[in-house]
Formats: structure tokens, sequence, C-alpha cells
């Protein structure tokens, strides 16, 4: 098993630019999430989708859109791109979402994210 | 709102020292807590985890115990080995939407 699988690892853009960064799972897991990790910042919650054909919005949203292709894939798109969402990106996924105590998240090695 | 507050780093050891990381945090009722390790240009992995009060999660040397009274989750481990050089969050699940709320990090540098 791949686990959670990531492209792509690295990406340079100019201010305006779009572009679609692809998470896929290969554990059949219901809930998939997107983050950003910033210096110091931790990890914040840009969106998830609890279940095939539900997506929601996380901590910051903003700038960005998700699709839930299906079970296994959960893309999210930069329409157009600006220097704040220079980021490393991951995606995680998990069996269930919500406060369950088996809610362990599995994650995805990254993409790193420059915007000019 | 929920929110996980941990020390700030970095902490630099010398091999087989002692290692605590703090981490406490603001929650309504007793939330799952975890905590997760970044090494160097890799993902998350989750380390251990605790549901309840009073439980103690471990994994590889590494132990917390989820302390309801001190609402706190800190990070231990005995004797720390070079390749404990990682970056270490504490988490909980919680929220409106029941999801993992991350600390800031904490970056561990062992020495030989």
């Amino acid at each position: 098993n791949a686990g959670v699988t990531q492209t792509p690892k690295f990406q340079v853009l100019k201010t305006g630019q779009s572009m679609t960064l692809q998470c896929a799972q290969d554990m059949n897991h219901n809930s998939m999430y997107w983050y950003r990790q910033d210096p110091g910042m931790g990890l914040r919650l840009i969106y998830y989708s609890a279940s095939e054909g539900t997506t929601d919005k996380g901590e910051v949203p903003n700038g960005y859109n998700v699709s839930r292709l299906n079970k296994r894939e959960f893309s999210l798109r930069l329409e157009s791109a600006a220097p704040s969402q220079t980021s490393v990106y991951f995606c995680a996924s998990s069996v269930i979402s919500g406060g369950s105590s088996y809610n362990e998240q599995f994650f995805g090695p990254g993409t790193r994210l420059t915007v000019l | 709102g929920d929110s996980v507050t941990q020390m700030e780093g970095p902490v630099t050891l010398s091999e087989e020292a002692f290692l605590t990381i703090n981490c406490t945090y603001t929650a309504t009722g007793y939330p799952s807590l975890f905590w997760y390790v970044q090494y160097p240009g890799e993902g998350l992995q989750l380390l251990l985890k605790a549901t309840k009060a009073d439980d103690k999660g471990s994994n590889k040397g590494f132990e917390a115990t989820y302390r309801k009274e001190t609402t706190s989750f800190h990070l231990e481990k005995g004797s720390v080995q070079v390749s404990d050089s990682a970056v270490y969050f504490c988490a909980l699940i919680g929220g409106s939407q029941g999801n993992l709320i991350f600390g800031k990090g904490t970056k561990l540098s062992v020495k030989p």
C-alpha cells in the first residue's frame, strides 16, 4: 500500500496563476483533509471531506477550492495564486471524521508551493 | 474555541538526555489527545494517543499521560537518540467540526 500520495512534490507559481494539487489514498478511508503548514503556525485545516460527495470549509478556506473526485481522490485548487499561499500543503485521510477516538489521520509527504 | 498550546522550541539535547515537551489544551469535554511527529522532509506520523483521562499513550520509548485536572498531555522520553530529531505536534479532536486541532509544533534536535 502506498498510503497517501500527493503530486507534485514541489511547485513554483507566479502571482495569478492557477494550479491543482492532487491527493490520493489507497486505504479505503472515508474522510480526507487538506492542511497548510506555515512556520510557527502548526497545521491549519483548509478543507475536508467527511465522505465521498461532501466537502466542508476548515479554518482557512479563502482562496481555495476542493473536489472530492471519488472515494480515493481529493484535489485542492488555487484559482489565482497569491504570495500568501506560499506554504507546504499536506493531504491526510482517516477512516471516519469527527469526534471518534479512532480518527487517526494518515498524512501524505506534502507539496512545497512557492508563489512569486 | 478549542486550542492546543505547546512549548516553544527549538529544543536541543545531547544523546541519552531526558526529554519533556509540554502540551496543554483548552476544550469542552474530554477530547482524544495525540502526539504526531514530523521527520525532516516528510509528512506527519501518529506517535501516540490517549482517548480518556488518565490514559497513558506510549510508542518507541515516548510516553504521554492524559491529565484532565491540569488539562495537559506532556510528551516524555527517558533517553533520546539522534534519530529522534524531528518536529513534534500535540493535537486534539475538537471544535465544532470534530477535526484535529494542532499546536504550533516543537522542533527537537539531538546532538551526538
